[in-house]
């Protein structure tokens, strides 16, 4: 079966320390996501990859990072920078734009893992 | 003003009621528009892409409006298993300009 796979589904990390979330999917999407979601909020994207070796900042980049060697996986790296870091994060993969250049390009849909729930010690 | 609004609810309505939600955005270049369901403590599921003239999925129809920047959900003989988070999202045409709205929960009561 296609999909999306995250874990751990629940992580606890102490004060310093770095976590690493996996995202793996096998749909052979050349586009991936992470997102952070906070109660009430909607999702907030914090890093994205069009394709493999090559990845950008989103709106809350800051404490996180994330690396893309291989076009299955999309590891988050959660830092001791991050402050806040408590929050439900979601992957998701897509086929990408699609169309032409400009105004007629669209996103195509994202399909999004099981998501991992960091609480913080 | 928010770059994609919804009522938040809770939006509490009885098995069989018909139930219409809305969603603004404001960025007016945005191209594409979806609809997610989310499940408590799960993740977004896609529900229905919007597309320009109108869509039905069984009990759902999608409706877009460029004029006014909104689209809608109308959800016809609700059913329990459709108590859920309705996400609106608006795309345009990068990858980091897809817009998750905050949500709307429904309940539907028995």
């Amino acid at each position: 079966d296609g999909g999306i796979t995250q874990s751990p589904k629940y992580l606890f990390r102490k004060e310093g320390q770095n976590v690493t979330l996996s995202c793996e999917q096998n749909l052979n999407h050349d586009a991936m996501y992470w997102y952070r979601q906070d109660p009430g909020q909607g999702l907030r994207l914090i890093y994205y990859s069009q394709i493999v070796n090559d990845f950008q900042k989103g709106d809350i980049a800051e404490g996180y990072s994330v690396s893309r060697e291989k076009k299955e996986s999309f590891p988050l790296t959660v830092t001791s920078a991050q402050k806040n870091p408590t929050a439900f994060y979601l992957c998701a993969s897509s086929t990408g734009l699609a169309g032409d250049l400009g105004p007629g390009r669209y996103q195509e849909t994202q399909y999004f893992g099981p998501g991992t729930r960091l609480l913080v010690l | 003003r928010k770059e994609v609004e919804q009522d938040p609810g809770p939006f509490n309505v009885p098995e069989g009621a018909t139930v219409a939600f809305n969603c603004t955005y404001s960025n007016s270049a945005s191209q594409s528009f979806f609809w997610y369901r989310q499940d408590c403590r799960k993740e977004p599921k896609l529900l229905m892409s919007v597309y320009s003239s109108g869509n039905e999925d069984g009990r759902f129809t999608a409706q877009l409006n460029r004029a006014s920047q909104y689209i809608s959900l109308l959800i016809r003989d609700s059913k329990l298993s459709d108590s859920a988070t309705y996400l609106c999202v608006v795309a345009g045409t990068s990858y980091d300009k897809v817009i998750f709205g905050p949500g709307t929960s429904l309940s539907v009561i028995p």
